[in-house]
């Protein structure tokens, strides 16, 4: 079956890092991006940033710029997201989805969630 | 960056009607836009990919159609299961994708 399974969910502290795992089966996990995208409660879809699992290349949105970190390990077809620094306006549901390159560009393949509550 | 509106922001049907959703980029993206639906509690789900592609396995209901700046998602006849929030996406910029805010469609 062609899923994305993620972590539970975790509650941190601010300051603290948080390290969220999403495990690609069904396909080759190498073969397509994963990209990384959060939604606040009762808010919209923000765009986080993106991994390629086959080189380790990455790029994030500027909001998150030293923040973040995209790593994966393509022995266990996992990618992991790790924000750190938490503060409270980084709860919310963090997805994981896979994209695809042709015949366009979309993510046709999403992650359940994990929510991460920040909360001291 | 390339922003998204959508308009409405939310909107009030019953079963049956014809339901029309228009997404706008501040730049143009060719048809580099996509459709999600998004239930409570629920992951989105691709519903339209190039504008007007559907995606496998929705019902041909939905449609898309836009190029450009201006783009709209049609449900022919809304059913129950299509109570949800939608939102577009422009992969026009991809890697670095936008989303619109997204429009909620709720029972009349």
């Amino acid at each position: 079956q062609v899923q994305l399974v993620q972590s539970g969910a975790e509650v941190k502290k601010p300051g603290a890092s948080v390290k969220v795992s999403c495990k690609a089966s069904g396909y080759t996990f190498t073969s397509y991006d994963i990209n990384w995208v959060r939604q606040a409660t009762g808010q919209g879809l923000e765009w986080m940033g993106w991994m390629n699992p086959n080189s380790g290349n990455t790029g994030y949105a500027q909001k998150f710029q030293g923040r973040v970190t995209m790593t994966r390990n393509t022995s266990i077809s996992t990618a992991y997201m790790e924000l750190s620094s938490l503060r409270s306006e980084d709860t919310a549901v963090y997805y994981c989805a896979r994209r695809r390159s042709t015949p366009s560009w979309y993510f046709d393949l999403w992650g359940r969630g994990t929510l991460v509550t920040v909360s001291s | 960056d390339i922003q998204m509106t959508q308009s409405p922001s939310s909107l009030s049907a019953s079963v049956g009607d014809r339901v029309t959703i228009t997404c706008r980029a501040s730049q143009s993206i060719s048809s580099y836009l996509n459709w999600y639906q998004q239930k409570p509690g629920k992951a989105p789900k691709l519903l339209i990919y190039a504008a007007s592609s559907l995606q496998s396995g929705v019902p041909s209901r939905f449609s898309g159609s836009g190029s450009g700046t201006d783009f709209t998602l049609t449900i022919s006849s809304l059913q129950p299961e299509d109570f949800a929030t939608y939102y577009c996406q422009q992969s026009y910029s991809t890697p670095r994708v936008t989303f619109g805010p997204g429009t909620k469609v709720d029972i009349k």
